[in-house]
């Protein structure tokens, strides 16, 4: 079955310092990886996604790159601000199954 | 638009009670999710169903089992609640194929 492991567990940036999260899967078969945010006490949201055929995606701040060939997918997080602490969860499909999440502080 | 909710939100429960988690979505989506977080920890799937009428086993579903007898329900089901199961369950749905997921409130459940 699929395994998603995912690093840092947790990780401390001042604001405006990058931040990169980095997963990695097993199943060669999985064509999705999303990336998802949670806030303290709240239900994960969709940040951002990528598909397998394609290698590199952005999203104002936010940038999702996907090597294929090595299985490993990474989010980066530039000019982080404050609101950008929270916990952060990589997946992968099939049956997405989720990375053991990324603990991020952001401080001022 | 209610999107996907789940009941209760919180529920303490004794030992050897069985218990029912609800989750009904208004999106019409074919895939439906159980996870389960504990605390401190990442989301592990329970169980999944791809379409009505099939369920599927996730990372951890031992103690746990589904139904989707329609589009829009998919309770989970303890049949004999043990502490170990105290967690936070989160339901979620999404279209079939490659689609994002969407999450209920979750269900905070105790077992003592």
């Amino acid at each position: 079955g699929e395994n998603v492991e995912q690093h840092p567990s947790t990780l401390s940036v001042q604001e405006g310092d990058s931040a990169v999260i980095k997963c990695t899967y097993s199943d060669s078969a999985s064509n999705y990886f999303p990336w998802y945010k949670q806030e303290l006490g709240k239900r994960p949201q969709l940040i951002i996604d990528i598909r397998s055929n394609v290698g590199e995606k952005k999203d104002q701040r936010i940038a999702v790159t996907l090597n294929k060939t090595a299985k490993h997918f990474s989010l980066h997080i530039t000019e982080t601000q404050p609101e950008d602490s929270a916990v952060y969860f990589c997946a992968a499909k099939n049956k997405l199954i989720f990375g053991a999440g990324t603990r991020l502080a952001v401080h001022p | 638009i209610a999107g996907i909710t789940q009941a209760p939100t919180s529920q303490i429960l004794a030992a050897g009670r069985r218990m029912t988690l609800r989750c009904t979505q208004d999106m019409r989506h074919n895939a439906m999710y159980w996870y389960r977080q504990d605390l401190g920890l990442g989301l592990r799937l329970i169980h999944y169903s791809n379409t009505a009428g099939t369920t599927g086993k996730g990372e951890v579903p031992d103690g746990y089992s589904v139904s989707r007898a329609n589009t829009d329900d998919f309770p989970l089901t303890l049949a004999s609640a043990v502490p170990s199961q105290t967690s936070v369950y989160f339901c979620a749905s999404s279209d079939s194929g490659l689609g994002e997921l969407f999450f209920g409130e979750g269900s905070r459940l105790t077992v003592l």
